[in-house]
């Protein structure tokens, strides 16, 4: 499985988006790249994933490079309830007995008002 | 439409004890991963059930170890308890399907069992 590499912490201001890097110049042709968020004390929660278009949904967009080496979650009018631990996850979309996730350390997004 | 449900929530055990944690997928969904996640980690992959059967193993020792029953319910055992075993244990559950339909790499997790061991 692929690494990523994501910063350990953010900061964000309420109202203003919030732009979250990914590293993971290792992914291969097959991978495609996940976010998932914890919020504190919950289970992680599914956000956005792709393989290599751009990818928008009704919580964030999802920009990944052309070289598919780095990407970037966009959460655009972040929120208090956004504080959260955001991991950037790449995996193989058509594992078809999925159910393996390989997190790292996640970026801790704190959302202050 | 539930989600997916763990129980119990939390508890307590002491070293050498044996614990047996629950999970209940998602309706529709029909296979089960465990993941542990320690104090200011991210979790860790511990096993996968498909059709009753453990498909994927993470590296964990065989203190480990689970069941999935047929209504796609799943247990997680871990027997002689260590201090290092003290951590949130999460289901998570997805659809795997059959041959024709695809699984698009979501995850549905529970809320976790936390387990402290004294």
């Amino acid at each position: 499985d692929a690494k990523t590499t994501q910063p350990p912490s953010m900061d964000c201001a309420e109202g203003r988006a919030a732009n979250l890097p990914c590293n993971h110049s290792t992914i291969s042709g097959n991978e495609y790249v996940y976010w998932y968020r914890q919020i504190h004390s919950q289970g992680p929660q599914y956000i956005i994933h792709g393989l290599k278009n751009n990818e928008t949904n009704e919580m964030a967009s999802l920009i990944i490079t052309e070289d598919r080496k780095s990407s970037t979650l966009i959460l655009p009018h972040a929120t208090l309830r956004d504080t959260a631990v955001y991991y950037c996850i790449v995996r193989p979309r058509w594992d078809n007995q999925g159910g393996k996730l390989i997190f790292g350390q996640g970026t801790e997004l704190s959302v202050k008002p | 439409d539930a989600g997916v449900t763990q129980s119990p929530t939390h508890l307590i055990k002491t070293r050498g004890q044996q614990v047996t944690l629950r999970c209940s997928p998602k309706s529709g969904h029909d296979t089960v991963s465990w993941y542990q996640q320690a104090l200011g980690q991210g979790p860790q992959f511990i096993f996968q059930y498909y059709e009753e059967e453990e498909r994927q193993r993470g590296n964990f020792p065989d203190r480990f170890s689970g069941h999935q029953y047929p209504n796609y319910s799943s247990e997680l055992n871990v027997n002689a308890l260590l201090l290092g075993d003290s951590a949130l244990y999460l289901c998570a559950s997805t659809h795997t399907g059959t041959s024709g339909s695809r699984n698009t790499g979501e995850l549905f997790f529970g809320e976790g069992s936390r387990l402290t061991v004294l």
